[in-house]
């Protein structure tokens, strides 16, 4: 099973800063890689999917890179919705799908 | 436009089955474009994908639970269903479905509202 990891696990940001979030897989996931925000009381929602990726409707301010077993995602430009907590999934080896434990973006 | 809409039981005993089932809108579930699954999450904590059905009935389940959890489908209702037995207090989460491509390399978009299980006696 490929453990992913994120770091850190609370990021505080003041709006209109930048954020940078990191996800580390346990094994190389090539670029088969998503990111998903979740608001409290809420499903998640999916942003990001092959590494790179923006899905239907995710602003331009979202952005993934990474490739192998290193990723990030950043959100240049915080809006006071942006602030949630984001998950990274691997989906190169399953099953399992596997998911990162999360990282709380915080206001400052 | 794709919804997914869980329904089930909210209170369960422990060492009983757990009987959930996911109503597809908006599009067909026997498209051959797609998988359907399910993801949970206890409270306060993080995603653990269970398992995903085919509508012709494959299925791959997370190997953590697999001698406990089945999942079928019924195209004739547009709906999938998910079992999960012999309970305990682990098991209370939130319960997602969601629509994957049928791919081997799969994502998961869109997800249900999910509804929350509490096993407790």
């Amino acid at each position: 099973e490929i453990v992913m990891t994120q770091s850190p696990a609370t990021l505080s940001v003041s709006p209109g800063e930048r954020a940078t979030l990191s996800c580390r897989a346990s094994q190389s996931v090539s670029s088969n890689l998503a990111w998903y925000q979740q608001k409290p009381g809420q499903a998640p929602r999916l942003l990001i999917y092959d590494a790179s990726t923006r899905a239907t409707g995710v602003p331009a301010r979202f952005s993934g890179s990474g490739s192998g077993t290193d990723f990030t995602l950043i959100i240049s430009s915080l809006q006071s919705e942006d602030f949630a907590v984001y998950y990274c999934q691997q989906y190169n080896d399953w099953p399992p799908y596997t998911f990162g434990q999360g990282t709380k973006l915080e206001i400052k | 436009q794709l919804q997914l809409q869980e329904s089930g039981p909210g209170l369960v005993k422990p060492s009983e089955t757990l009987s959930l089932t996911c109503t597809v809108s908006g599009g067909s579930i026997s498209s051959s474009s797609y998988y359907w699954g399910w993801i949970r999450q206890p409270p306060g904590k993080g995603l653990e994908w269970i398992g995903t059905i085919y509508y012709s009935g494959g299925t791959y389940y997370n190997p953590s639970l697999k001698s406990r959890v089945t999942i079928s489908v019924d195209p004739s209702k547009n709906q999938f269903s998910l079992y999960l037995s012999s309970l305990s207090a682990a098991d209370t989460a939130v319960y997602y479905c969601v629509r994957e491509r049928y791919s081997q390399k799969n994502w998961f978009d869109p997800w249900g509202p999910g509804t929350l299980v509490t096993v407790s006696a």
